[in-house]
């Protein structure tokens, strides 16, 4: 199975921090993406990678930016955090029409 | 626009009562349908994938079946620890982006 691991599971930032979110898959899956989870919501989608360098923006993209320097590792960065960007974020990793692998989760509380 | 539905939002059970999940969707190129489950606090763990309408897939208590509009997820004679959030998705396009429904969450009284 792939295994996709995020950097922290908990994290508390303050607002107006640079806060970088990481993920890493131990396969050589093309596909990364990275979602956010909040009650009633389900999982929306912010950005996904489909090579390195390449990104395309989900459907929330706004206050994140992402990094992808190697297949293996994404990065969720958030410019400047605010309060409503407490969630909960879910990176997965993707081959193809393969089935995505999801990383245990961080949950980040913007205070 | 791709749209997945999930109903009901929430669904109680007793033990060895056996129900059905329900996902609709509207997808243009549908490239699979996917279901998880996702414990409190987890990321979504992957059940299963249907690639084509009338196509069925089988794990333990779980069935997953596909028609051109909808998915149903069976849940056979359940126990507690079938409990969670069941979360139903769509991959479309090149990329294969996904798409997720807002889940089902099932409580199975023992």
């Amino acid at each position: 199975d792939v295994k996709v691991t995020q950097s922290s599971r908990y994290l508390v930032k303050r607002t107006g921090e640079k806060v970088f979110l990481e993920c890493v898959q131990d396969m050589d899956h093309e596909n990364m993406f990275w979602y956010r989870q909040d009650p009633g919501l389900g999982l929306r989608l912010i950005y996904f990678s489909y090579d390195v360098k390449m990104k395309e923006k989900g459907d929330i993209p706004e206050g994140y930016s992402v990094s992808r320097e190697k297949k293996e590792r994404f990065s969720l960065i958030l410019e400047s955090a605010s309060t409503n960007q407490t969630s909960m974020y879910l990176c997965a990793a993707k081959g193809g029409a393969t089935e995505a692998f999801f990383g245990q989760g961080t949950r980040l509380t913007v205070v | 626009e791709d749209q997945v539905t999930q109903s009901p939002e929430a669904l109680r059970l007793q033990e060895g009562e056996s129900s059905s999940l329900n996902c609709s969707y509207t997808v243009s190129g549908l490239r699979g349908l996917f279901w998880y489950r996702q414990d409190p606090g987890k990321g979504p763990e992957f059940l299963f994938t249907l690639y084509s309408a009338g196509e069925e897939k089988e794990k333990e208590r779980l069935k997953a079946t596909l028609t051109k509009k909808e998915s149903f997820l069976h849940i056979t004679a359940p126990k507690p620890e079938d409990s969670a959030t069941y979360l139903c998705a769509v991959g479309r396009g090149s990329n294969y982006k996904l798409t997720f429904g807002k889940g089902t969450l099932l409580t199975v009284n023992p």
